[in-house]
């Protein structure tokens, strides 16, 4: 089993739509979540962080719900420029720095 | 500008040659790792530092080599390539101070062949 699994996509969906990619992981111990954005051949970005209560920033919501050890993020009145690989990051117990990447949630908005 | 720079972006080369892959950050981070990236797998850690002449293992570091030499440089050396190397590779950086919430800083990725 991978530790931090997502669905690849793609996802396509119009410009305008609401979008949800969802993140399963299997280490309990896991201290921090993130989301990063990757456009293709490029550096993955951070995109948020996720914390405990939900947070949102503009028209990202990101939510953690760790008995289900699930990550989700939310994306409405998508844009062109959303279109890109939308990576599930996790940060175990292991070690101060230690991230597991997801393979990755491919999005095409269309016009 | 905050930036982690990777030299360089892009190289052909042929089983068996040493090549180096540098990797300078400006922003005083302690915390520096390198990563590759394959089709269907993501980014897999190689190998990390937490500071200057501290480096440890990361997933996937067989045939790879690194040194820390000077808190801004992390160079990646592979001491003799071989084909199952060929990949995307990203260098990082991080602060260690602030919580576990610091996020990586990444370079531009280097593309790398071994024919």
């Amino acid at each position: 089993r991978k530790e931090v699994e997502q669905d690849p996509g793609p996802f396509n969906v119009p410009e305008g739509a609401t979008v949800a990619f969802n993140c399963t992981y299997s280490n309990s111990a896991s201290q921090s979540f993130f989301w990063y954005r990757q456009d293709c051949r490029k550096e993955p970005k951070l995109l948020m962080s996720v914390y405990s209560s939900g947070n949102e920033d503009g028209r990202f919501t990101a939510q953690l719900n760790r008995a289900s050890q699930y990550i989700s993020l939310l994306i409405r009145d998508s844009k062109l420029s959303d279109s890109a690989t939308y990576l599930c990051v996790v940060r175990e117990n292991t070690g101060f720095q230690k991230l597991v990447f997801g393979t990755g949630t491919r999005l095409l908005v269309s016009p | 500008e905050a930036q982690v720079t990777q030299n360089p972006r892009y190289l052909i080369t042929v089983t068996g040659k040493k090549l180096t892959v540098t990797c300078s950050q400006n922003m005083n981070h302690e915390y520096m790792s390198w990563y590759r990236q394959d089709p269907g797998l993501g980014l897999r850690q190689i190998y990390y530092s937490m500071n200057v002449e501290v480096t440890d293992k990361g997933d996937v570091p067989e045939g790879y080599k690194v040194s820390r030499k000077e808190k801004r440089n992390f160079p990646l050396i592979l001491e003799s390539p071989s084909p199952n190397q060929t990949s995307l590779y990203f260098c990082a950086s991080s602060s260690m101070t602030g919580g576990s919430n610091q996020p990586q800083h990444f370079g531009d990725g280097t593309r790398l062949s071994i024919l």
